[in-house]
């Protein structure tokens, strides 16, 4: 079953200009985790943040986590057009492992 | 470091025949997942396993498919017989620990 919902499900934007992706969840969680595709290939693995954490960085990556509002967004900066990919966000339940994957956000950055 | 191999990349077969998908884990990774993805339905968990055990199957669709993980360097998805409805991506990842998850490139599936 699907717990998070990415918005918007597409972004177009230009090289350079920041990007920025958001993902509402259901229920209580530990951690919740954004991952990329790139077409015709398997997801990457791009941040996880902990439940009680509220912001995340690697490299142009940025995450936030609100969970009183049970949402989270990843933004990317200074975006290139090697980012353009499906973004998903994934939560894993509270007594599992499996991730619950939204639809994701299909980015499209041009030169 | 070899990441998560599948196989085969590609599949094509005729309704009713038996389908075996293949997937090796990342040597040390203590979980394996299998996901199918459609445009429909997005990415859906299947089953996935722990030191070789099953721990989850409450998403395979039927008895029509079948998994097994018969050492901790190998696992087979089996689908049979084969209908057009299980036409998807088929993706195998692994963990350390259950965090965060390593993909294969997956299987695209066409059954005609």
């Amino acid at each position: 079953s699907q717990q998070g919902e990415e918005d918007p499900q597409a972004l177009s934007i230009q090289e350079g200009e920041n990007a920025t992706m958001n993902c509402s969840y259901k229920t209580s969680i530990n951690n919740l985790q954004w991952y990329r595709q790139n077409s015709g290939r398997g997801l990457v693995h791009l941040i996880l943040i902990r439940s009680n954490e509220r912001e995340k960085h690697s490299g142009r990556l940025r995450v936030t986590l609100d969970t009183s509002k049970k949402s989270s967004s990843l933004l990317i900066t200074a975006s290139r057009a090697a980012d353009t990919a499906s973004y998903f966000c994934a939560t894993p339940p509270n007594s599992g492992y499996a991730l619950n994957f939204g639809k994701g956000t299909s980015l499209l950055v041009t030169p | 470091d070899a990441g998560v191999i599948q196989s085969p990349r590609h599949e094509v077969t005729e309704m009713g025949q038996e389908v075996t998908l293949r997937c090796k884990p990342i040597s040390g990774h203590d979980y394996l997942f299998w996901y199918r993805q459609t445009m429909m339905r997005g990415l859906e968990l299947l089953i996935y396993f722990n030191n070789n055990v099953p721990i989850d199957d409450s998403g395979m669709p039927e008895d029509r498919f079948s998994a097994k993980m018969p050492n901790a360097s190998f696992s087979t998805l089996k689908i049979q017989p084969s209908e057009p409805r299980d036409s998807a991506v088929y993706f195998c990842a692994s963990s350390f620990a259950g965090e965060s998850q390593h993909f294969g490139d997956g299987t695209r599936l066409s059954i005609l």
